[in-house]
């Protein structure tokens, strides 16, 4: 069990660009949750979301910003247009449950030039 | 203010000290975690507790949930400690939001 595999580990994107965060949870958790670590901030809850459905997206931008978890592939999450201050790590952890059993990814240290 | 406080922010110890993270929250909660992050890595969940006490090696974690506040204590304690130590709460509120605590920063000298 490879355990949650985020990827790309690092991504730099120019502004205006498209940036894809991608994240496989473990096998067998049916739970994805994203979370956003601004320099020198803590971690910041964005969106949580089960398979096809978005079940709290209260942390989440209102624009530029969108995720999914589809029947088949990983949970994408979405920035169209970055910009510097989209420069983050963004981790995703995975659950069997709502309630426990949470595997944290490495994380995607996003670079916007 | 925030949802989830944790002190101190910085602590450095020497090797073989017992160390203490005190965590403090204001929502109410189904389950209080502590995660342990090392520099540029990912993130390790060390802990989920809803009640009492829970050890994993020389790692304990309290929580009391009258006094809605938690503790890390690292007995015996390594270099290969240091690293970044957060408390997050999971509400009790609609969906399934996290509130994270700032961490604090553990720096063991050998």
């Amino acid at each position: 069990n490879a355990g949650v595999m985020q990827n790309p580990r690092h991504l730099v994107r120019r502004r205006g660009q498209e940036a894809r965060l991608r994240c496989s949870p473990m096998k067998g958790h049916s739970h994805v949750y994203w979370y956003r670590q601004l320099p020198e901030e803590g971690l910041k809850f964005m969106v949580y979301l089960q398979k096809e459905n978005i079940i709290d997206e209260s942390g989440m931008p209102k624009e530029r910003f969108s995720a999914e978890f589809p029947k088949e592939g990983p949970s994408i999450l979405r920035i169209q247009q970055v910009v510097r201050g989209d420069s983050a790590a963004y981790f995703c952890a995975s659950s069997p449950t709502p309630r426990g059993g949470y595997t944290f990814g490495s994380g995607t240290r996003l670079t916007v030039v | 203010k925030n949802e989830v406080e944790q002190s101190p922010q910085n602590l450095t110890a020497q090797e073989g000290e017992f160390i203490t993270i005190n965590c403090s929250y204001s929502v109410g909660i189904s389950a209080l975690h502590w995660l342990q992050q090392h520099p540029g890595g990912g993130i390790v969940s060390l802990f989920m507790l809803s009640s009492g006490k829970k050890k994993h090696g020389r790692l304990i974690a309290t929580i009391n949930i009258q006094e809605k506040h938690s503790s890390l204590h690292i007995t015996a304690s390594h270099p290969r400690d240091s690293a970044v130590y957060i408390c997050a709460v999971s509400s009790r509120g609609t969906g399934n939001q996290f509130y994270f605590g700032t961490g604090t920063s553990l720096t063991v000298i050998p």
